[in-house]
């Protein structure tokens, strides 16, 4: 089994800062790995896939980075809409999820 | 747009059965593996199963082997998730999610296009 773990559990972040999330797998997982915003009450969606491919419609203030065990998804200046729970995913082995980081104003 | 459509959540009582459908629509639903994901209130995303483009192939998730099982109609673009032997930690928002890859012989495991969810709560 390959575990995720994310972190920081919450980033307190204001409007225009830059965002830089982390995602640590047990094991390498190549470039095997997605990034999902998740609002409240919403769906998640997709944003980056395999690392660093922006999924169609994502802004460019979306940019995923890492292979192997270490990976970040940075966000280049933080937009109002942007507050929201992310969760990273690997499709190396078993689809898991990491436990999330939740971006919210300071 | 690309579009799916979860129905079939509500309240059930341990032990019982539960079947949700999704429709996907604006999109080849005959070439997509299709996926259910759950997230129990307040909780992160659990994968639960998926099915090839062509019904083939299903794989579980360990925590619902022997319980769930899912099932796809091409013809109806409908795939549907048959919940028995529910219990309390089966409560959450279960979504349906299209597979990342349109090719028929490859599954991606990424989730491009998510329904709403439907919300399946097991008590008594």
């Amino acid at each position: 089994e390959i575990v995720l773990t994310q972190s920081p559990a919450t980033l307190s972040l204001s409007p225009g800062d830059a965002a830089t999330l982390s995602c640590r797998a047990s094991q390498s997982i190549s470039n095997y790995l997605a990034w999902y915003q998740q609002k409240p009450g919403q769906a998640p969606r997709l944003l980056i896939f395999d690392a660093s491919n922006r999924a169609a419609g994502i802004p460019a203030r979306f940019s995923g980075s890492g292979s192997g065990t270490d990976f970040t998804l940075t966000i280049s200046s933080l937009e109002p809409e942007d507050f929201a729970v992310y969760y990273c995913q690997q499709r190396s082995s078993w689809p898991p999820f990491g436990q999330g980081t939740k971006v919210e104003i300071k | 747009q690309v579009q799916v459509v979860e129905s079939g959540g509500g309240v059930v009582q341990p032990g019982r059965s539960l079947r949700l459908s999704c429709v996907g629509s604006e999109f080849t639903f005959s070439s997509y593996a299709m996926h259910w994901i759950r997230q129990a209130p307040g909780k992160g995303l659990e994968w639960v199963t998926v099915i090839s483009s062509n019904g083939d192939t299903k794989y579980y998730a360990d925590s619902v082997k022997g319980r769930f099982a899912i099932s796809r109609d091409n013809s109806r673009n409908t795939v549907s998730l048959e919940m028995n032997s529910l219990r309390p930690e089966d409560t959450a928002v279960y979504y349906c999610a299209r597979d990342a890859s349109s090719s028929r012989h490859a599954v991606a495991y990424y989730f491009d296009y998510w329904g709403q969810g439907a919300l399946v709560t097991v008590s008594s």
